[in-house]
């Protein structure tokens, strides 16, 4: 079974543009969480999506927002990009969701922002 | 508020030791706890994951403990090589619907 995919891997942009990441889950996964990691912050919640819904949102502005399609891929984008978005991006994928199914993380996206 | 505290923050030790991380949580109503391995500038990958059921969970040489009440995890790792050398993150899951981590535990084994 494949794991979970993230795409691109790197990537380098400069501030005040957007930026597209793309999650693949494992397939009959049906959530998808995204996380930010950063140095000094660790790993911080972004959000969560169940059969196209957004269930759970963390604490970020409205900058960063994502979808999920019908075949549960999610994307997640960052308009107006600042210095201190530079982080690692990572996705997670469950069966239903967070209580009480174990999480599996893609390679994550390294975002550098110029 | 979950707040995840992981004990302590670097580990160096020599090959062929036991040796034990510490996680604590400060709430206890949980529904599970997830411990994690994540090498530089990797992902995160999944180790051993213990409903809040459940008193420990084993996989190989890793043994993982759980006591809800006191809010406390422990993640053994018995007769460590230079290939354990990574970030262990822990993890609890609960009404949230999110995972809240700890900062983990920088770990060195050298030969």
């Amino acid at each position: 079974k494949a794991g979970v995919t993230q795409t691109p891997r790197y990537l380098i942009k400069t501030r005040g543009q957007q930026v597209t990441l793309s999650c693949s889950p494992i397939s009959g996964h049906r959530s998808v969480s995204w996380y930010q990691q950063t140095p000094g912050q660790g790993l911080q919640f972004l959000f969560e999506y169940f059969s196209e819904t957004q269930r759970n949102k963390g604490n970020f502005p409205g900058r960063f927002s994502g979808r999920q399609f019908s075949n549960s891929r999610s994307e997640m984008n960052v308009s107006t990009l600042e210095l201190g978005d530079s982080a690692l991006y990572l996705c997670a994928s469950s069966l239903l969701g967070t209580s009480g199914n174990e999480q599996f993380f893609g390679p994550g996206t390294r975002l550098t922002v110029l | 508020k979950q707040e995840v505290t992981q004990i302590p923050a670097a580990l160096s030790v020599p090959e062929g030791e036991n040796l034990v991380l510490n996680c604590s949580f400060t709430d206890s109503a949980i529904y599970n706890l997830q411990w994690f391995r994540q090498d530089p500038g990797k992902g995160l990958t999944s180790l051993l994951l213990i409903q809040s059921s459940q008193r420990e969970q084993t996989s190989g040489r890793l043994n993982a403990s759980l006591d809800k009440s006191s809010g406390r995890s422990t993640l053994y790792i018995a007769a460590s090589q230079p290939g354990d050398s990574a970030t262990y993150l822990c993890a609890v899951s609960g009404n949230t619907d999110k995972l809240i981590f700890g900062t983990g535990t920088r770990l060195q084994v050298f030969p």
